[in-house]
């Protein structure tokens, strides 16, 4: 089946750096990857969208030069936390859509902690 | 943006109880998907329903869909202790975005 990955699957960082998370379709090509954030026990918020060859999409409320998203190839899409801060922190997942009126696949997530 | 609120948010059964979540949404919809999340990983995908279905079944999994009311259900029969996990629906509109609804925490205990 089709498959998303993430990495890295969790990253401590500390307050003003930059972290990068990967996700990679395995086997199939993907021109739309999707990223959304997950506070505790709360649910999936859709940060942005990201397109292959051109600039992503995001969502209102979210900073496009804070979380910078690039989407080169029809495989990877990559979000960067740039001067990253304790309120960043949260869990980060990606997903992609294999075949229309489908459902999506997820990666396995990202958990941030910025200290 | 948040596009629709689950009821309820938490749910705690036996072992062989059936298991049922709500799911209501807001604006119009090409298709509805359940998803499950296990603690601190990536969600899931259970079933999809289309707007013009009524009702699917996948399993154990019978999904509802009603679009005058701008609701779906999930019910999962026969619970199992690995059934706990969070559970969410998401809605599918003209673009590929996916918005997810608030979840369900369903605990079943053996």
């Amino acid at each position: 089946g089709a498959v998303v990955s993430q990495h890295p699957s969790w990253v401590i960082c500390k307050s003003g750096t930059s972290v990068k998370i990967e996700c990679r379709s395995l086997d199939f090509q993907a021109t739309t990857m999707f990223w959304y954030r997950q506070f505790p026990k709360q649910s999936l918020m859709l940060m942005a969208t990201s397109n292959e060859g051109s600039k992503a999409t995001y969502e209102q409320g979210v900073e496009k030069d804070k979380f910078l998203i690039n989407h080169a190839s029809l495989t990877l899409s990559t979000l960067t936390v740039t001067s990253a801060h304790p309120e960043d922190s949260s869990f980060y997942i990606c997903s992609a859509r294999p075949k229309a009126e489908r459902g999506y696949t997820f990666g396995s997530g990202t958990r941030l902690t910025v200290v | 943006s948040q596009q629709g609120e689950e009821d309820p948010q938490a749910l705690s059964i036996q072992e062989g109880e059936n298991a049922t979540m709500n799911c209501s949404y807001k604006t119009s919809i090409n298709n509805l998907q359940w998803y499950r999340q296990n603690s601190g990983r990536g969600l899931v995908h259970l079933i999809l329903i289309r707007s013009n279905e009524r009702e699917k079944h996948s399993g154990r999994l019978r999904v509802t869909l009603d679009t005058s009311k701008k609701s779906s259900s999930l019910l999962i029969t026969a619970s199992r202790a690995a059934d706990t996990a969070s559970y969410f629906c998401a809605t599918g509109r003209d673009t590929d975005k996916l918005i997810f609804g608030t979840g369900t925490r369903l605990q079943v205990f053996p």
